[in-house]
């Protein structure tokens, strides 16, 4: 019954391959987000979504696409990986996105691994 | 843009003892502070929040204080235990469809028996 589950926990990979990532949450609510924590363990958001529509991208490479099929579900996928993405991902979610400034939930992460 | 300054980077106290870490922030129209804590290989888990409209609260061991005025709000956790290690966020927001909650760089509060 995890609220935000975030799929795999590890993902290793050689450099120049494309991988996903996927997040799901079962709060209903309507507004997800991606994050990037580095090694340091800053944390800075890459996108978020409301209902289904982009609506912020922080200045991250075109290398990562999100796509939201539903609401539910928040997937990050990634072309010709390089060295510099290896970090941690975090998925998140909130009700009414950030316009009342609701409570943000996170999911436990997926380390990237660039080999 | 929104810049958040969090200190000390590293906290080490006793059992205990309180513990209180503090953050600023630049914009004034920020007017959302959530803590966040984080424990080793998890994601951030919210500990407490408060709103420009308040000035301080409390959750048990922990306490929230915000001077808007002084653009600072501070973490407050007293008779600390051993399971109050983690890194510790604090975040501000201005709110609003393009409102990001802009991180600190996290306190790693270690907590001695």
């Amino acid at each position: 019954d995890t609220a935000v589950s975030q799929t795999p926990k590890y993902l290793v990979t050689q450099m120049g391959n494309d991988k996903s990532i996927k997040c799901e949450q079962n709060l209903g609510h309507d507004t997800m987000y991606w994050y990037k924590q580095d090694s340091k363990k800053f944390l800075k958001i890459m996108f978020s979504y409301n209902n289904k529509e982009l609506i912020i991208n922080e200045t991250v490479p075109n290398r990562f696409s999100p796509k939201s099929p539903d609401k539910a579900h928040l997937n990050l996928h990634i072309n010709s990986l390089e060295l510099g993405d290896s970090a941690v991902y975090f998925c998140a979610s909130s009700q009414a996105g950030t316009a009342n400034n609701q409570p943000q939930h996170f999911g436990d992460g997926t380390r990237l691994s660039i080999l | 843009g929104e810049n958040v300054e969090q200190h000390p980077s590293t906290l080490s106290v006793q059992e205990g003892d309180s513990a209180v870490i503090k953050c600023t922030y630049s914009d004034s129209a920020s007017n959302y502070f959530p803590w966040y804590k984080q424990e080793l290989g998890k994601g951030p888990q919210l500990i407490i929040d408060i709103r420009s409209n308040v000035g301080e609260k409390k959750d048990q061991r922990i306490a929230v204080t915000l001077n808007k005025t002084a653009k600072h709000f501070s973490l407050h956790i007293t008779e600390t235990q051993p399971e109050d290690s983690a890194v510790y966020f604090c975040a501000a927001s201005t709110g609003g469809s393009q409102g990001n909650l802009i991180f600190g760089k996290g306190t790693k509060l270690s907590v001695k028996p």
